[in-house]
């Protein structure tokens, strides 16, 4: 089985200045890893995946991660955050057998200041 | 194209009750999950259901059940209800099995249990 953590529950940032939300796995293979967003009363929006290939992966809303395999790693970063870039982001990781076997973590809370 | 729907977004019952959530798949989707996201959780998986049958669920006990009709709409029926059901049930829908076709969510439905 596989595990997420993400180690910040609640993070706040200025408008404008840039963003790394942080999200740590364990298991024991190449796993597939995942980014969510979700904006109040809506569901999840994947912003960017991984499954092999280059470790940066860019995805939709200006945002990258990058996959650290020593750090058992794929934290997300923006590098000039919105206002509209407020919500809440979840890592999630999987393996072979389907997406059903996708472990989430519990989600940071993002708060964008003027 | 409409994404995926569920009703009711938001639903009261009471301890003991039961309680049925609705979800519509994206058009051409066949696979249905449920999930549960409590507060501070994260989500939980549910069930999956796939071409009318169920594949799998997760360890919620046996009162957490559904189906999937021929259209690949599903329901998901909850009874006995306790005060800890209370959560958002999400339901996302893929268009295959691979784990590189996109998992799409519905904005869920806040179920509160008194």
């Amino acid at each position: 089985a596989q595990s997420v953590t993400q180690p910040d529950i609640h993070i706040t940032v200025s408008e404008g200045a840039s963003l790394e939300l942080r999200c740590n796995y364990s298991y024991g293979a190449t796993p597939y890893l995942f980014w969510y967003v979700q904006s109040p009363g809506q569901g999840l929006q994947l912003l960017l995946k991984y499954f092999s290939g280059d470790t940066l992966v860019q995805g939709i809303k200006g945002f990258e991660a990058e996959f650290k395999r020593s750090q058992s790693s794929f934290n997300l970063r923006k590098p000039s955050v919105h206002w509209s870039d407020a919500a809440e982001y979840f890592c999630a990781v999987g393996r072979p057998g389907g997406y059903q076997k996708v472990t989430f973590g519990t989600g940071t809370k993002l708060q964008v200041i003027p | 194209e409409a994404g995926v729907t569920q009703s009711p977004t938001h639903l009261i019952k009471t301890r003991g009750q039961q309680v049925t959530l609705r979800c519509s798949p994206i058009s051409g989707h066949t696979s249905v999950y449920w999930y549960q996201q409590a507060l501070g959780l994260g989500l939980q998986f549910l069930l999956w259901y796939d071409e009318g049958e169920e594949r799998n669920r997760g360890n919620f006990p046996p009162r957490f059940s559904g189906r999937q009709f021929p259209n690949y709409s599903s329901e998901l029926n909850v009874n006995a209800l306790e005060l800890e059901d209370s959560a958002l049930y999400l339901c996302a829908s893929k268009g295959g099995r691979m784990m590189n076709t996109e998992a799409f969510f519905g904005q869920g439905t806040r179920l509160t249990v008194v």
